[in-house]
């Protein structure tokens, strides 16, 4: 009940593309859910998050989609840039306290000139 | 605001051998610290929670007496890997959970270990 599935595992998209990368969680109590954006050799950085009250957060390029009945979250790239090429990581856990992050496999994402 | 560093960056050693890895939030508060290892081309792996003035708490397989872990500050968390093994070679990331707030996560930048 812990799982966080994320796909695909490497995603390849031409610049000014959109960027789709899909997670699904199963424990029903989680009620924050955080993307991730990691580049090479460094640590994860918090990119955009959403609560399961609201089915769509936008911010800037960046937008999740939301569906609590199916248990998915998905986070949208727009007009992706080489810059955007990195790991994306979507987790999942309980708001509100100090609670562990339950992270996806990832996503390698390769934005192409 | 919101920084978490980790020292050292990198570091290599010999097998046999103890290495400390430093967690610090600047700029904030974190009663909870959390300490990951990842592998090459890997998602991050939990590897034990750390409260400030307590004990910290393992995830299951993770060896505590191999991995220390103290939390002694509410601005500083360490991690020590006594006696280090080749395997033990790996990228150790540090999360600092702000103690007011939102309860946000912030990464500090990672601790790549080779150990030879």
């Amino acid at each position: 009940q812990q799982q966080v599935k994320q796909s695909p595992q490497s995603l390849i998209v031409q610049k000014g593309g959109i960027s789709i990368i899909n997670c699904a969680y199963e424990n029903t109590a989680f009620d924050y859910f955080p993307w991730y954006q990691q580049f090479p050799g460094k640590g994860p950085a918090l990119l955009i998050a959403i609560r399961p009250d609201v089915s769509e957060k936008k911010e800037g390029r960046f937008t999740i989609s939301f569906n609590k009945s199916a248990k998915q979250f998905s986070l949208h790239i727009m007009d992706s840039q080489p810059g955007d090429s990195a790991t994306y990581f979507c987790a999942a856990t309980l708001a509100g306290t100090a609670s562990k992050l339950t992270f996806g496999t990832g996503t390698r994402l390769q934005v192409t000139l | 605001g919101a920084v978490v560093s980790q020292h050292p960056s990198w570091v290599i050693c010999k097998s046999g051998t103890s290495v400390k890895i430093e967690c610090r939030s600047l700029d904030f508060q974190a009663t909870t610290m959390f300490w990951y290892r990842q592998f090459p081309k890997q998602s991050l792996m939990l590897m034990a929670t750390s409260n400030e003035g307590s004990k910290a708490t393992y995830e299951q397989g993770v060896e505590k007496d191999k991995f220390l872990i103290n939390h002694a500050s509410l601005t500083l968390s360490t991690l020590t890997v006594t006696s280090a093994h080749p395997e033990d070679s790996s990228f150790y990331i540090c999360s600092a959970v702000s103690s007011s707030g939102t309860h946000e996560q912030y990464f500090g930048p990672g601790t790549r270990l080779t150990v030879t």
